[in-house]
């Protein structure tokens, strides 16, 4: 079955530095792929969307890319700030109207 | 303002003792989602619905109930709540039949004693 990980539970970058997670799945390429952001006791927001036969996604400071050949998606935070600091998540869908989320990676901007 | 709302936003329980959780949206969305988040597990679905009367399981459905009679409501159910239920509960939602954007609720944390 389809599995998802995002291959870092905490991550810990200079403020003003580019943070990037990483998101990878298994199987099967799903039609899109997506990133949230969670504060904590929150609900998760939704930031970005990549669809397959996209390779890359601006908005702002953020950017996502999605590489179906290594079953791969980096999310990149530029020039990051303290405020940047939540648990991001990404999540795809299941080709079968289930969505499966990540366990999260917790970025800690340093000032 | 467009939201996805969800009461009680805490509730404390004894095993066995039926409850429902509401979820309510007004953004005339299609698709409905309940899940679960638990340390170390991360977010995990538990039903879904494409459209009013059109539900169907997630990945841990077990000892949940849902219904859609709605398009605005999707309540959740558990009638024999047990201490494995404990959790921090999100209904989401989105537009049209491709989920696509999920706009969450502000989440119902839920302690079975």
């Amino acid at each position: 079955s389809q599995k998802i990980e995002q291959n870092s539970e905490a991550l810990n970058i200079q403020e003003g530095k580019t943070a990037t997670l990483t998101c990878n799945y298994t199987n099967y390429s799903p039609a899109y792929l997506q990133w949230y952001r969670q504060d904590p006791g929150r609900g998760p927001v939704f930031l970005l969307l990549i669809r397959e036969n996209e390779k890359e996604k601006r908005k702002e400071r953020l950017k996502v890319t999605f590489d179906t050949t290594l079953k791969q998606s980096l999310f990149h935070i530029t020039a990051s700030q303290p405020a940047d600091s939540a648990t991001y998540l990404c999540a795809l869908d299941m080709m079968n109207d289930k969505i499966i989320f990540g366990k999260g990676t917790r970025l800690h901007i340093l000032p | 303002e467009a939201q996805v709302t969800q009461n009680p936003r805490y509730l404390i329980t004894v095993t066995g003792k039926k409850l429902t959780v509401t979820c309510s949206q007004n953004m005339n969305h299609e698709y409905m989602s309940w899940y679960r988040q638990d340390p170390g597990l991360g977010l995990r679905q538990i039903y879904y619905s494409m459209n009013v009367e059109v539900t169907d399981k997630g990945d841990v459905p077990e000892g949940y109930k849902v219904s859609r009679k709605e398009k605005r409501n999707f309540p959740l159910i558990l009638e024999s709540p047990s201490p494995n239920q404990t959790s921090l509960y999100f209904c989401a939602s989105s537009p049209g039949t491709e989920q696509e954007t999920q706009y969450f609720g502000p989440g119902t944390r839920l302690l079975v004693l």
